[in-house]
């Protein structure tokens, strides 16, 4: 079975401090991972994905097999970076998995 | 544009009542997805289809049952509702080859 785990529900920061949302993940094959982001009265979008390796609005998160992790990270938090963030896994299953999700709010 | 469109976007029913959930989309992708949001518990999948003829059970199918009328179409169906599926109903599309999911802006229901 596939599982991801977002281990913080809530998480703050003020305005230029880092942020890590953090997502460890259960697959016995090998994963596809995903970050998603809701932004209020927005449509949950996609914000990155770990084989792009490409930083999104200054996001990055690296795949970490070992540690089965995949961590989303931004050096510089910004107020509007203040939204629900999902973290997912896709592999040979047809379908994503998701975490709980974490509520990220920046505060100036 | 192309979209994802979900209907109605908010419903509030009671106990026993039947109820539909709309979905079309104009993005002409084969996949389509209901997924439940609720607080604390994230997305859970419901059901979902890769084409027409293919219709699977996710995780949280029991109590709810879907129609694929076309690929552009895809419809939930609570038989018998209950106050415990008072949630947010998300549908998603995606193709095949890019594994992203594009979400419509979702179905507030309410089962009093």
């Amino acid at each position: 079975a596939q599982r991801v785990t977002q281990p913080e529900k809530l998480l703050s920061v003020f305005k230029g401090a880092p942020v890590e949302l953090k997502c460890n993940y259960s697959y016995s094959g090998s994963p596809e991972l995903f970050w998603y982001v809701q932004y209020s009265r927005q449509r949950l979008q996609l914000l990155l994905r770990h084989i792009s390796r490409e930083s999104i609005k200054g996001f990055t998160a690296d795949l970490n097999k070992g540690e089965t992790s995949f961590h989303l990270k931004k050096p510089f938090a910004q107020e509007e970076d203040s939204a629900m963030y999902y973290c997912a896994l896709g592999g040979s299953a047809r379908q994503l998995t998701f975490g709980s999700g974490t509520q990220l709010t920046v505060l100036p | 544009d192309a979209d994802v469109t979900q209907t109605p976007r908010n419903r509030i029913t009671k106990t026993g009542k039947r109820i539909m959930l709309e979905c079309s989309q104009t993005k002409g992708h084969d996949r389509m997805y209901w997924y439940r949001q609720d607080p604390g518990l994230g997305l859970r999948l419901i059901y979902y289809s890769f084409d027409v003829k293919d219709i699977n059970k996710g995780e949280i199918s029991d109590g709810y049952s879907v129609s694929r009328q076309a690929q552009a179409k895809f419809s939930l169906s609570l038989e018998s509702a209950i106050p415990n599926q008072t949630a947010l109903y998300f549908c998603a599309t995606s193709d095949p080859g890019a594994g992203e999911l594009f979400f419509g802006e979702g179905s507030r229901l309410t089962v009093l």
